[in-house]
Parts: C-alpha cells; structure tokens; sequence
C-alpha cells in the first residue's frame, strides 16, 4: 500500500503555539497534499506540494518535502482554536498510481483556547 | 458554489437491501472518486472514475459498484450491504488527479447496515 503515516496521533496545544504535524510515505510521488477535516465532515483541501519543491507556504501554513526522506511536515503557525481538526496528508505517485491519492491515517490537532 | 454534493447524509438500511449512495459535482471534473473511512483506518479508496464511462477499482472494491455515465455523477452502489460496510463515505472530485490539484469532497454518508 502507498498510504502515508502521520505522526503523532494526536497533538494538543495552547492557542497561539505552533503546531507541527508529520507525513511519511514509502514509493516515489508526484505531489503531496494536506488535508484538514473536522469532526465528522468533508476533507477540506489545504496545500499541495510538488515533488521538486522543498517547501511552501500558504497564509499561516507551511509544509516541506523531503523526497529522500520521503516526509513532509505541515507548520501551523499561530494557532487557534478554529483549527482544531484531524489532518491528513496524501500522496499522489507516478506511473500507475498518478490517479489516485493515498491517505495517512490523520492527526487528532486540538488547540486550547 | 463549486462543490461534490452527496445524499444521503445518513442511512441506516438492512443487511442485502440495495442501496444507492449518490454523488454529483458541478465542477465540470474529470476525475471523481469513492472513499470510505473507518476509526484507525483512514481514507481507503473504492472506486475511481477517470472520465464518462471509464472506472476502476481502488483498494477496496469488494461489495461496491459504481458507473459514470454523465461527467457530474458518479453513485456508489452497493447490491447486498453487510455489517462491515458499515462506515463513512465520501465522494470526491478533481480536474487532474495526481497532477497538481487537490480533491473537492462531498460532506460524507454515514451508512448503518444492521
């Protein structure tokens, strides 16, 4: 299987800290992308990150790729209580698999007001 | 608004009583896809549908069919439920799976088969 595994779990944090969540996967990819859900809801698409770059930004978020490593980290900067969710990372690879996206198994974020 | 639209929300059914779980997109996307979720599990991919008429299965296929017939809509059918399909599915859409864009999921089904 091409899923990924976030670590750790679960994370609790004070509002204001940073959060920092990781993703590693085992077989080459194409991009890799991050996802936030809220209980029970739809996965909201949040930032996507190509094979070839080290790392990107996207308003308080901050994800880096390092396909030797083959992890990602996803930065939460500043946090609030509004982004208590589980994220996910997922894969998309190369080849046969470029159509699919592989999904970890998420980490529980909760953030104390 | 740009979205997966799923219905039902909720479903409790019997165990062998079909039952058909459907998803539309108004996105004008190639690529639509199942997944269901499960506690310890996370997403696992049924079905997938790279354009009208073009499917294939995912990691979990056993139990499920789909079709595509119409570019929008892409059901989730399942010809005889049983207990262990009992979880939370979500339909999800892209323009280019794997190439650069990011999925649009529907709000989710939470199926019951007792």
């Amino acid at each position: 299987s091409q899923q990924g595994e976030e670590d750790p779990q679960a994370l609790s944090i004070q509002e204001g800290e940073n959060a920092t969540m990781n993703c590693s996967y085992k077989t080459s990819i194409n991009n890799l992308q991050w996802y936030r859900q809220n209980s029970g809801r739809g996965l909201v698409h949040l930032i996507l990150i190509r094979s070839n770059e080290r790392e990107k930004h996207s308003g308080r978020l901050r994800v880096t790729l390092d396909t030797s490593k083959k992890s990602s980290s996803l930065l939460i900067t500043a946090s609030r209580a509004a982004d208590t969710a589980s994220y996910f990372c997922a894969t998309a690879g190369g080849g046969t698999g470029a159509n699919n996206l592989f999904f970890g198994t998420g980490t529980r974020l909760t953030v104390i007001p | 608004e740009a979205q997966v639209t799923q219905n039902p929300r909720y479903l409790i059914t019997v165990t062998g009583k079909k039952l058909t779980v459907t998803c539309s997109q108004n996105m004008n996307h190639e690529y639509m896809s199942w997944y269901r979720q499960d506690p310890g599990l996370g997403l696992r991919q049924i079905y997938y549908s790279m354009n009208v008429e073009v499917t294939d299965k995912g990691d979990v296929p056993e139990g499920y069919k789909v079709s595509r017939k119409e570019k929008r809509n892409f059901p989730l059918i399942l010809e005889s439920p049983s207990p262990n399909q009992t979880s939370l599915y979500f339909c999800a859409s892209s323009s280019l799976a794997g190439w650069g864009y990011g999925y649009t999921f529907g709000s989710g089904t939470r199926l019951t088969v007792v």
